[in-house]
């Protein structure tokens, strides 16, 4: 069954460092979301991403988060200068044309340090 | 405004009682539901969903929620439950059917004794 991949699984860095996480998106797919879950609080919204822009994001989703399709099959987050409130649980998501739901990733745990 | 409401973060169930876990929604507009499972150490899994077709929807694993427009209510439930159900259940609600983003809620974690 197709699902979506999110690497690595869990990443540990120093505050003011730069990460990447890593989705690839169910293929025939065409809308990208990352969320993330900050330990013991909702999942939240960061940012949706359909015909290589975004399309909406939320008040989290500041200057410091990128988002980029950089080969028709990863889908990546960016955190310029990580800060320890970004530790969380990131998750991607993905999401076919036809369907309402989306199919979430493994997750990858953001450790600032 | 989007909002859902988990009313209860733990619920503990016997083996073989029924599951009730409460979610109550908020939505400007005709909502899109769903119920998302979250095994340890897993990603979330999608459990079932309601679109504006039957109210009562069913999904994977025995779950069923029912859709009550005048209580803003989706709650989940399941007859009997099964040691593997313990979990982290969240309940989401959206706005459209394309991009539109999940509104979550906090999350209800299950637990079931032997």
């Amino acid at each position: 069954e197709p699902e979506v991949t999110q690497t690595p699984s869990h990443q540990v860095t120093q505050m003011g460092q730069e990460v990447i996480l890593r989705c690839v998106p169910i293929s025939n797919h065409l809308y990208f979301y990352w969320y993330r879950q900050i330990l013991g609080q909702k999942v939240e919204f960061l940012v949706s991403f359909y015909n290589n822009e975004i399309s909406e994001k939320s008040e989290i989703f500041d200057d410091q988060f990128s988002v980029e399709r950089p080969d028709g099959s990863n889908f990546t987050l960016k955190i310029r200068s990580t800060k320890l409130e970004d530790s969380a649980m990131y998750f991607c998501a993905s999401k076919d044309r036809k369907n309402t739901e989306a199919f979430f990733g493994q997750g990858t745990r953001l450790t600032v340090v | 405004a989007q909002s859902v409401t988990q009313l209860g973060s733990h619920v503990s169930v016997s083996e073989g009682a029924l599951v009730l876990l409460r979610c109550n929604y908020s939505s400007s507009v005709p909502p899109y539901l769903f119920w998302y499972v979250q095994y340890p150490n897993q990603g979330l899994q999608l459990l079932l969903k309601y679109t504006s077709a039957a109210t009562l929807v069913k999904g994977i694993n025995g779950f069923e929620a029912e859709f009550k427009k005048s209580e803003t209510s989706f709650h989940l439930t399941k007859p009997s439950a099964h040691m593997s159900d313990a979990a982290e259940y969240f309940c989401a609600v959206k706005r459209g059917s394309t991009l539109g983003r999940l509104y979550f809620g906090r999350g209800t974690q299950l637990t079931v004794w032997p």
